[in-house]
């Protein structure tokens, strides 16, 4: 059974410009969550999204967003780069019917803004 | 709001020498409290979920155990492929979202 899996696993982008990860959780899985990795902050979560739906925000601005399509694969989108947005950004997914689902991560995306 | 404190935040032991890792929290409604390995540069891998105080769970070396305010992860006789960072994580039932902990560092030394 294939895991959650994350392209690009690692780019470089330039300050102001704009990048797409993009994320397919595992089969059969319709909840899908993004979390931002720093040294610093460690794990915070971005949003959640279920059926199409964005169900929970965190407290990131709004040049973070996210979609989630009808076959559960999830993008999100980081516009305006900053410094500050270099870090590892996971995509993790469960059954999401229900609290209490095993979360699982994919190995990430690491994002370096020059 | 929640909170997840995970101590110590770095741990080295000999090879063998067992150990145990704590992770404190706070959160309104726990609907499951996350247990994982990250190694270096990859994404967190899944041990253990845990629902209820007084639940235990166990795989391989490691056992996961978890009271009200508490869940300890117990290391019987590590090895040094053990070497990772052991992440706590909170799912309250108000939030659709994982509350992390900073994790604890763990090496084991040949």
């Amino acid at each position: 059974k294939a895991g959650v899996t994350q392209t690009p696993r690692y780019l470089i982008k330039t300050r102001g410009q704009q990048v797409t990860l993009s994320c397919s959780p595992i089969s059969g899985h319709r909840s899908v969550s993004w979390y931002q990795q720093t040294p610093g902050q460690g794990l915070q979560f971005l949003f959640e999204y279920f059926s199409e739906t964005q169900r929970n925000k965190g407290n990131f601005p709004g040049r973070f967003s996210g979609r989630q399509f009808s076959n559960s694969r999830s993008e999100m989108n980081v516009s305006t780069l900053e410094l500050g947005d270099s870090a590892l950004y996971l995509c993790a997914s469960s059954l999401g019917g229900g609290s209490g689902n095993t979360i699982y991560f994919g190995e990430g995306s690491w994002l370096t803004v020059v | 709001e929640d909170q997840v404190t995970q101590s110590p935040e770095a741990l080295r032991l000999q090879e063998g020498e067992s150990s145990s890792l704590n992770c404190s929290y706070t959160v309104s409604g726990l609907r499951g409290l996350f247990w994982y390995r990250q190694d270096p540069g990859k994404g967190p891998e899944f041990l253990f979920t845990l629902y209820s105080a007084g639940e235990e769970k166990e795989k391989e070396r490691l056992k996961a155990t978890l009271t009200k305010k508490e869940s300890f992860l117990h290391i019987t006789a590590p090895k040094p492929e053990d070497s990772a960072t052991y992440l706590c994580a909170v799912y309250p039932g108000s939030a659709r979202q994982l509350t992390f902990g900073s994790g604890t560092q763990l090496t084991v030394l040949p």
